[in-house]
């Protein structure tokens, strides 16, 4: 299926700290995008990687994307508590874009 | 302020009671979007719309209608509300379809049905 996997589901970690997610999916994609989400808020994007990229920097935020592997990583230096969040990604093929369940982050001060 | 919002943030009702949520976006975007969100599921697409007049069926339509009368306006609407929809909905919408750049979200809409 499309639908990206995220793993760890949930992940803790000290401020200061970094943080890495990942996200594997199933079948060929024309970009990548991740999210995050404040609980019970709405979805802010963090970041889109197209099929023919391998590393996008944006800030502390640092994705990586491996198209033989199926699978891509967010990698967020130096965590802040405001870090907290649930992480998203969403593999697309052209219209059709499918968001797993979601990595938790919580970040201790 | 560019903006996706959503009307009501909340709502309780019952079983059988017709509703509707509001979606309204600033940003001239051509398309947009509904989606649940429950627990362990992350998110799944209810309904799209590329355009003005033209909306499609996404994951799980089931007991939902749309419409798009104007770009700026995607209600969601729960004709006969169940139990099983009570959820977390988010309206999005992005320049292009979906895939090719980012959405936006409004701040979402927490339904329960009794």
């Amino acid at each position: 299926s499309q639908q990206g996997e995220e793993d760890p589901q949930a992940l803790s970690i000290q401020e200061g700290e970094n943080a890495t997610m990942n996200c594997s999916y199933k079948t060929s994609i024309n970009n990548l995008q991740w999210y995050r989400q404040n609980s019970g808020r709405g979805l802010v994007h963090l970041i889109l990687i197209r099929s023919n990229e391998r590393e996008k920097h944006s800030g502390r935020l640092r994705v990586t994307l491996d198209t033989s592997k199926k699978s891509s990583s967010l990698l967020i230096t130096a965590s802040r508590a405001a870090d907290t969040a649930s992480y998203f990604c969403a593999p697309t093929y052209f219209n059709d874009m499918r968001f797993g369940a979601g990595t938790r982050l919580t970040v201790k001060p | 302020e560019a903006q996706v919002t959503q009307n009501p943030r909340y709502l309780i009702t019952v079983t059988g009671k017709k509703l509707t949520v509001t979606c309204s976006q600033n940003m001239n975007h051509e398309y947009m979007s509904w989606y649940r969100q429950d627990p362990g599921l992350g998110l799944r697409q209810i309904y799209y719309s590329m355009n003005v007049e033209v909306t499609d069926k996404g994951d799980v339509p089931e007991g939902y209608k749309v419409s798009r009368k104007e770009k700026r306006n995607f209600p969601l609407i729960l004709e006969s509300p169940s139990p099983n929809q009570t959820s977390l909905y988010f309206c999005a919408s992005s320049l292009r379809p979906g895939g090719y750049n980012e959405q936006f979200f409004g701040p979402g809409t927490r339904l329960t049905v009794l």
